[in-house]
């Protein structure tokens, strides 16, 4: 089964400071994403990318960065954390884009203070 | 910009009854519909997809899709306690590089 893994699982980050959280696939896919999850609700997209080298805008992308240095590798960047950025974030993997199923890792929560 | 709406947003069913879930979604270009299903603190997990207008059925989930109503749903024969999960719709549409997903229904299954 497809392997997309996380990290870090869990941390808490002070308001103001640098988060970087990493995701690395071993799939072979093209395409990459990070979504958010607040407490029991749906995901929302905050940046994919389909290349290395290469990241597109989501649905929610203000105050988030993404780089793919690799096909294997895409890290989603908080620069200044905020309050209002602590939730649970998923990376996923899929072959070929939306058409196709999303494998998802874990899940990485992010705590701000 | 695809807007996708789930009802009702959470249900408790006994064990053995069906189990319905709705998905809304705004935009007719839309092409690719999916249900993913999430255990308390997991990974989200793909149940199934369908493409085209009609009804899929894989084992106790049956997925029934009508684009002209912009709906579609799931259904889950004879649930069991393990299927108590948040679920969770989402849309793509042709050539769309990324899925939307809905808000999500819990769905609670009581013995």
């Amino acid at each position: 089964e497809a392997a997309v893994t996380q990290s870090p699982r869990s941390k808490v980050a002070v308001t103001g400071g640098k988060v970087t959280l990493s995701c690395h696939q071993t799939n072979n896919h093209d395409y990459m994403y990070w979504y958010r999850q607040d407490t029991g609700h749906g995901l929302r997209l905050i940046h994919y990318s389909y290349v290395a080298d290469s990241t597109e805008k989501g649905d929610i992308p203000d105050g988030y960065k993404a780089s793919r240095p690799s096909q294997e590798n895409f890290s989603l960047i908080l620069e200044l954390a905020s309050l209002s950025q602590t939730a649970v974030y998923f990376c996923a993997s899929s072959d070929r884009g939306s058409g196709n199923t999303l494998y998802f890792g874990e899940g990485s929560r992010l705590i701000v203070v | 910009q695809q807007k996708v709406q789930q009802s009702p947003e959470s249900l408790i069913v006994p064990e053995g009854a069906m189990t319905s879930l709705n998905c809304t979604f705004s935009d007719s270009a839309s092409q690719y519909f999916a249900w993913y299903r999430q255990h308390s603190g997991k990974a989200p997990k793909a149940l199934m997809s369908i493409f085209s207008n009609g009804e899929k059925e894989e084992g106790r989930f049956t997925i029934h899709l009508n684009k002209a109503s912009l709906h579609f749903s799931l259904h889950i024969r004879d649930s069991q306690p393990s299927d108590s999960a948040l679920y969770l719709c989402a849309v793509s549409m042709q050539g769309g590089r990324a899925l939307i997903f809905g808000t999500g229904t819990t769905v609670s299954v009581s013995p």
